[in-house]
Protein backbone atom coordinates (compact mmCIF):
# COMPACT_ATOMS: atom_id res chain seq x y z
CA UNK A 1 0.00 0.00 0.00
CA UNK A 2 1.38 3.75 -0.64
CA UNK A 3 2.72 5.34 2.14
CA UNK A 4 -0.19 8.01 3.24
CA UNK A 5 -1.50 8.11 6.64
CA UNK A 6 -4.23 10.89 7.47
CA UNK A 7 -4.57 12.03 10.96
CA UNK A 8 -6.86 11.81 13.07
CA UNK A 9 -8.83 8.83 11.62
CA UNK A 10 -11.68 10.36 13.98
CA UNK A 11 -12.81 13.40 15.30
CA UNK A 12 -15.74 15.00 17.04
CA UNK A 13 -15.92 18.94 17.19
CA UNK A 14 -18.50 21.76 18.15
CA UNK A 15 -19.43 24.03 15.95
CA UNK A 16 -17.10 27.27 14.96
CA UNK A 17 -13.91 25.59 16.24
CA UNK A 18 -11.20 25.17 13.59
CA UNK A 19 -10.14 22.07 12.99
CA UNK A 20 -6.85 21.11 11.07
CA UNK A 21 -7.09 17.71 9.26
CA UNK A 22 -3.38 15.97 8.59
CA UNK A 23 -1.74 13.68 5.43
CA UNK A 24 1.02 12.31 5.44
CA UNK A 25 3.01 10.55 2.41
CA UNK A 26 6.26 8.93 2.56
CA UNK A 27 6.20 8.31 -1.41
CA UNK A 28 7.80 11.86 -2.41
CA UNK A 29 4.39 12.41 -4.80
CA UNK A 30 3.93 15.89 -5.84
CA UNK A 31 0.12 15.94 -6.31
CA UNK A 32 -2.19 16.03 -3.20
CA UNK A 33 -5.68 16.35 -2.89
CA UNK A 34 -8.54 16.82 -0.39
CA UNK A 35 -11.92 15.03 -1.05
CA UNK A 36 -14.79 14.86 1.26
CA UNK A 37 -17.70 11.98 1.05
CA UNK A 38 -21.46 12.44 1.60
CA UNK A 39 -24.38 10.18 1.16
CA UNK A 40 -25.25 10.88 -2.54
CA UNK A 41 -22.82 12.68 -3.31
CA UNK A 42 -20.27 10.83 -4.14
CA UNK A 43 -16.44 12.28 -3.80
CA UNK A 44 -15.79 15.61 -4.21
CA UNK A 45 -12.75 17.51 -4.85
CA UNK A 46 -12.25 20.18 -1.91
CA UNK A 47 -7.79 21.60 -2.98
CA UNK A 48 -5.32 19.91 -4.06
CA UNK A 49 -1.54 21.07 -4.21
CA UNK A 50 0.92 20.53 -7.18
CA UNK A 51 4.24 20.91 -5.32
CA UNK A 52 5.02 22.77 -1.83
CA UNK A 53 3.49 25.91 -1.43
CA UNK A 54 1.76 25.23 -4.41
CA UNK A 55 -2.47 24.77 -3.94
CA UNK A 56 -5.64 25.09 -5.77
CA UNK A 57 -9.18 25.04 -5.39
CA UNK A 58 -11.46 22.31 -5.68
CA UNK A 59 -15.21 21.86 -6.16
CA UNK A 60 -15.99 22.41 -2.70
CA UNK A 61 -13.62 25.06 -1.59
CA UNK A 62 -15.33 27.53 0.91
CA UNK A 63 -14.46 27.40 4.24
CA UNK A 64 -11.33 25.32 3.74
CA UNK A 65 -8.17 26.36 3.27
CA UNK A 66 -5.04 24.13 2.88
CA UNK A 67 -1.39 24.48 3.24
CA UNK A 68 1.37 22.64 2.19
CA UNK A 69 5.14 23.36 3.79
CA UNK A 70 6.69 20.23 2.82
CA UNK A 71 6.36 17.58 0.33
CA UNK A 72 5.58 15.29 2.77
CA UNK A 73 2.69 16.84 4.29
CA UNK A 74 -0.61 18.40 3.16
CA UNK A 75 -3.13 19.84 5.97
CA UNK A 76 -6.70 20.82 5.84
CA UNK A 77 -8.11 23.65 8.16
CA UNK A 78 -11.74 24.18 8.44
CA UNK A 79 -11.57 27.65 10.55
CA UNK A 80 -14.67 27.98 11.65
CA UNK A 81 -16.30 24.16 11.62
CA UNK A 82 -20.10 24.05 10.64
CA UNK A 83 -22.56 21.28 10.67
CA UNK A 84 -22.22 20.99 6.92
CA UNK A 85 -18.52 19.71 6.84
CA UNK A 86 -19.74 16.94 8.85
CA UNK A 87 -18.13 14.26 6.30
CA UNK A 88 -15.27 11.68 5.34
CA UNK A 89 -12.56 13.16 4.30
CA UNK A 90 -10.41 11.60 2.36
CA UNK A 91 -6.45 12.55 1.01
CA UNK A 92 -4.81 11.27 -2.07
CA UNK A 93 -1.32 11.29 -3.27
CA UNK A 94 -0.22 10.91 -7.37
CA UNK A 95 3.19 11.26 -8.46
CA UNK A 96 2.32 12.98 -12.01
CA UNK A 97 -1.26 14.76 -11.76
CA UNK A 98 -3.52 12.55 -13.82
CA UNK A 99 -1.42 11.65 -16.68
CA UNK A 100 -1.45 8.33 -18.80
CA UNK A 101 -0.36 5.45 -16.58
CA UNK A 102 -0.77 7.49 -13.46
CA UNK A 103 -3.06 6.45 -10.29
CA UNK A 104 -3.47 8.37 -7.50
CA UNK A 105 -3.43 6.47 -4.13
CA UNK A 106 -5.70 7.50 -1.25
CA UNK A 107 -5.89 7.50 2.36
CA UNK A 108 -7.88 5.48 4.62
CA UNK A 109 -9.86 8.16 5.46
CA UNK A 110 -10.97 10.67 8.29
CA UNK A 111 -14.58 10.84 9.67
CA UNK A 112 -15.01 14.23 10.96
CA UNK A 113 -18.23 14.90 13.17
CA UNK A 114 -19.15 18.87 13.54
CA UNK A 115 -21.70 18.88 16.65
CA UNK B 1 -13.81 17.05 -19.10
CA UNK B 2 -16.20 14.80 -20.19
CA UNK B 3 -19.36 14.27 -18.19
CA UNK B 4 -20.17 10.54 -17.31
CA UNK B 5 -23.00 8.39 -16.47
CA UNK B 6 -23.36 5.19 -14.97
CA UNK B 7 -25.95 3.48 -13.60
CA UNK B 8 -26.72 3.91 -10.45
CA UNK B 9 -26.66 0.36 -8.58
CA UNK B 10 -26.56 -3.28 -10.20
CA UNK B 11 -26.87 -6.56 -8.20
CA UNK B 12 -25.09 -9.60 -9.13
CA UNK B 13 -24.59 -13.39 -8.16
CA UNK B 14 -20.96 -15.11 -6.92
CA UNK B 15 -19.67 -16.34 -9.81
CA UNK B 16 -21.31 -14.52 -12.63
CA UNK B 17 -19.60 -12.08 -15.02
CA UNK B 18 -20.52 -8.21 -14.33
CA UNK B 19 -20.45 -5.27 -17.17
CA UNK B 20 -20.73 -1.53 -15.81
CA UNK B 21 -21.22 0.51 -18.61
CA UNK B 22 -20.22 3.97 -18.91
CA UNK B 23 -21.55 6.80 -21.22
CA UNK B 24 -19.13 9.58 -22.07
CA UNK B 25 -20.04 11.02 -25.47
CA UNK B 26 -18.30 14.50 -24.68
CA UNK B 27 -14.95 12.69 -24.73
CA UNK B 28 -11.80 14.55 -26.46
CA UNK B 29 -9.25 13.31 -27.79
CA UNK B 30 -6.59 13.80 -25.26
CA UNK B 31 -8.86 12.41 -22.71
CA UNK B 32 -8.83 8.77 -21.25
CA UNK B 33 -11.03 6.61 -19.28
CA UNK B 34 -10.21 5.01 -15.85
CA UNK B 35 -11.97 3.22 -13.30
CA UNK B 36 -11.95 3.23 -9.62
CA UNK B 37 -13.07 1.22 -6.72
CA UNK B 38 -14.17 1.89 -3.46
CA UNK B 39 -14.85 -0.63 -0.68
CA UNK B 40 -16.76 0.92 2.10
CA UNK B 41 -14.89 2.43 4.92
CA UNK B 42 -12.05 2.49 2.57
CA UNK B 43 -10.65 5.48 -0.14
CA UNK B 44 -11.34 4.62 -3.32
CA UNK B 45 -8.16 2.45 -5.47
CA UNK B 46 -7.62 2.66 -8.99
CA UNK B 47 -8.22 -0.58 -11.07
CA UNK B 48 -7.90 -0.07 -14.95
CA UNK B 49 -7.60 2.40 -17.11
CA UNK B 50 -7.68 3.03 -21.16
CA UNK B 51 -7.69 4.92 -24.18
CA UNK B 52 -9.19 2.65 -26.93
CA UNK B 53 -9.50 -0.92 -27.81
CA UNK B 54 -9.40 -3.33 -24.66
CA UNK B 55 -6.98 -3.29 -21.86
CA UNK B 56 -6.90 -6.40 -19.46
CA UNK B 57 -5.22 -6.84 -16.49
CA UNK B 58 -5.18 -9.01 -13.14
CA UNK B 59 -8.35 -7.50 -12.13
CA UNK B 60 -10.76 -6.59 -14.82
CA UNK B 61 -11.37 -6.00 -18.82
CA UNK B 62 -12.61 -2.36 -20.29
CA UNK B 63 -13.71 -2.48 -23.16
CA UNK B 64 -13.79 0.93 -25.73
CA UNK B 65 -15.54 1.21 -28.87
CA UNK B 66 -14.05 3.09 -31.66
CA UNK B 67 -15.92 5.81 -31.32
CA UNK B 68 -15.18 6.30 -27.84
CA UNK B 69 -18.23 7.76 -26.56
CA UNK B 70 -18.70 4.91 -23.59
CA UNK B 71 -17.15 2.30 -22.19
CA UNK B 72 -17.39 -1.52 -20.24
CA UNK B 73 -15.68 -2.30 -17.51
CA UNK B 74 -15.76 -6.25 -17.06
CA UNK B 75 -15.38 -8.03 -14.04
CA UNK B 76 -15.18 -11.83 -14.38
CA UNK B 77 -17.09 -13.64 -11.74
CA UNK B 78 -17.56 -11.31 -9.30
CA UNK B 79 -17.36 -12.76 -5.36
CA UNK B 80 -19.00 -11.62 -2.23
CA UNK B 81 -15.33 -9.51 -2.24
CA UNK B 82 -16.33 -7.21 -5.48
CA UNK B 83 -19.25 -5.94 -2.99
CA UNK B 84 -18.61 -1.95 -3.55
CA UNK B 85 -18.86 1.16 -5.71
CA UNK B 86 -16.80 1.43 -9.39
CA UNK B 87 -16.28 5.18 -10.51
CA UNK B 88 -15.27 6.04 -14.55
CA UNK B 89 -13.82 8.88 -14.50
CA UNK B 90 -12.44 10.84 -17.85
CA UNK B 91 -9.41 12.03 -17.36
CA UNK B 92 -7.42 15.10 -19.50
CA UNK B 93 -3.55 13.67 -20.07
CA UNK B 94 -2.66 17.00 -18.86
CA UNK B 95 -4.90 17.13 -15.64
CA UNK B 96 -4.36 17.62 -12.22
CA UNK B 97 -6.85 16.23 -10.15
CA UNK B 98 -9.51 13.53 -10.63
CA UNK B 99 -13.51 14.57 -10.89
CA UNK B 100 -15.37 11.70 -9.20
CA UNK B 101 -19.24 11.09 -10.51
CA UNK B 102 -21.56 9.16 -7.93
CA UNK B 103 -20.73 6.19 -9.60
CA UNK B 104 -22.24 2.36 -9.92
CA UNK B 105 -22.71 0.66 -6.56
CA UNK B 106 -22.42 -2.94 -7.53
CA UNK B 107 -23.91 -5.34 -4.81
CA UNK B 108 -22.95 -9.23 -5.12
CA UNK B 109 -24.79 -12.26 -3.23
CA UNK B 110 -24.18 -15.58 -2.46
Amino acid sequence: DAGITQSPRHKVTETGTPVTLRCHQTENHRYMYWYRQDPGHGLRLIHYSYGVKDTDKGEVSDGYSVSRSKTEDFLLTLESATSSQTSVYFCAISPTGTGMGTEAFFGQGTRLTVV
Amino acid sequence: LAKTTQPISMDSYEGQEVNITCSHNNIATNDYITWYQQFPSQGPRFIIQGYKTKVTNEVASLFIPADRKSSTLSLPRVSLSDTAVYYCLVVNQAGTALIFGKGTTLSVSS
